[in-house]
């Protein structure tokens, strides 16, 4: 299995804190990315990473801020939490574009 | 945003049964397109990168084919057994890096 660890898994929080979900990886994959998986809607990118410090909007990236400044980290952010950023969070990774990602196993994060 | 659209939404079979989905995309800005198998309580897994027009691809019973001129992919599974149970993924990968992930198919097959 990608060594990709997704922390925290589980987060329970208030509308207007700010949430920070941290993707980890040991594969020293070039590409980053996050998504939200709702019903209905499957997977939804929000930001990805090119690179460290390169990074750029997804489909769905209002309300969502992200860094990288290691290879291995990608932090996901969320400045002010609402409750329709509850969602089950997912970082996935690659080596190049057009190769398969590898996902992380989640992070279900629910916003009160 | 763009549409990425999977059918059929869902699919009983039973086992034994050899079985196919769709994948719809746009055919212009095509970069790349993936499948990936969604087992309940696990994580996406790769099955296939497809690129170019008239791909096929296959991994043991499960192929794909691809036509990006009319924007549609395939995904075929011959003799069907429990364990292919899952949720079936495409993503389809626009000259931009964006990704788009379709809403799935899900597959059950019955013993």
């Amino acid at each position: 299995d990608a060594g990709i660890t997704q922390s925290p898994r589980h987060k329970v929080t208030e509308t207007g804190t700010p949430v920070t979900l941290r993707c980890h990886q040991t594969e020293n994959h070039r590409y980053m990315y996050w998504y939200r998986q709702d019903p209905g809607h499957g997977l939804r990118l929000i930001h990805y990473s090119y690179g460290v410090k390169d990074t750029d909007k997804g489909e769905v990236s209002d309300g969502y801020s992200v860094s990288r400044s290691k290879t291995e980290d990608f932090l996901l952010t969320l400045e002010s939490a609402t409750s329709s950023q509850t969602s089950v969070y997912f970082c996935a990774i690659s080596a190049v574009v057009n190769q398969p990602q590898h996902f992380g196993d989640g992070t279900r994060l629910s916003i009160l | 945003i763009l549409n990425v659209e999977q059918s059929p939404q869902s699919l009983h079979v039973q086992e034994g049964d050899s079985t196919n989905f769709t994948c719809s995309f746009p055919s212009s800005n095509f970069y790349a397109l993936h499948w990936y198998r969604w087992e309940t309580a696990k994580s996406p897994e790769a099955l296939f990168v497809m690129t170019l027009n008239g791909d096929e691809k296959k991994k043991g019973r499960i192929s794909a084919t691809l036509n990006t001129k009319e924007g549609y992919s395939y995904l075929y599974i011959k003799g069907s057994q429990p364990e292919d149970s899952a949720t079936y993924l495409c993503a389809f990968i626009t000259g931009g890096n964006q990704f788009y992930f379709g809403t799935g198919t899900s597959l059950t097959v019955i013993p």
